[in-house]
């Protein structure tokens, strides 16, 4: 168990550009959440997937921002014509839910590291 | 729908004294009660939870949360801080569905020497 990984870690990008990141989640999680943290904030929730079915976007979710998880492992996040107020850390999280006998309250969400975003 | 108020945005205690960071939510179903740890450069690390059943809640690196409906609270505590223990501390609730889960603004503990 390798933990939740994502790429980059940082991203310096100028306004109007596209940028994606990744995020590898825990092997065999079959949930997969996106986040955004600003500083001195929590983290918001962005959108999550479920195997590759994404089933819930936030409002936050403005129509430059895409995600995907098409074979229901790895997933991208990409940002078009990026703006500063994109600025911040965008974390990805994993978990297990759904297997015989594990109600979905023992669902525990394990963070990866972030990629802190820049737009400058 | 979900909130929490993290009560003190910083919080600075003396190594050995007793940390006490605080937590309020408000839920339209019986929550579920989440604190996290950040440190720096770093993604959050579930310190400890609570779903259902008993009250108080035991975590890893020895901080505990008793869940207070009355008081509508879920505060943290661990007898005595470590200098370890600076980081970032994050309450967060759902009502069952990790899909709702809000987080609140965080806590800065620092501890003193």
């Amino acid at each position: 168990d390798t933990g939740v990984s994502q790429d980059p870690r940082h991203k310096i990008t100028k306004r109007g550009q596209n940028v994606t990141f990744r995020c590898d989640p825990i092997s065999e999680h079959n949930r997969l959440y996106w986040y955004r943290q600003t500083l001195g904030q929590g983290p918001e929730f962005l959108t999550y997937f479920q195997n590759e079915a994404q089933l819930e976007k936030s409002r936050l979710l403005s129509d430059r921002f895409s995600a995907e998880r098409p074979k229901g492992s790895f997933s991208t996040l990409e940002i078009q014509r990026t703006e500063q107020g994109d600025s911040a850390m965008y974390l990805c999280a994993s978990s297990l839910i759904g297997l015989a006998g594990v109600p979905i309250f023992q669902e525990t969400q394990y963070f990866g590291p972030g990629t802190r975003l820049l737009v400058l | 729908a979900q909130s929490v108020t993290q009560l003190g945005s910083h919080v600075s205690v003396s190594e050995g004294a007793l940390v006490l960071l605080r937590c309020n939510y408000s839920s339209s179903v019986p929550p579920y009660l989440f604190w996290y740890v950040q440190y720096p450069n770093q993604g959050l690390q579930l310190l400890l939870k609570y779903t259902t059943g008993a009250t108080l809640v035991k975590g890893i690196n020895g901080f505990e949360a008793e869940f207070k409906k009355s008081e509508t609270s879920f505060h943290l505590t661990k007898p005595s801080a470590h200098m370890s223990d600076a980081a970032e501390y994050f309450c967060a609730v759902s009502g069952g569905n990790n899909n709702d889960m809000r987080f609140g603004a965080g806590t800065r503990l620092t501890v003193k020497p």
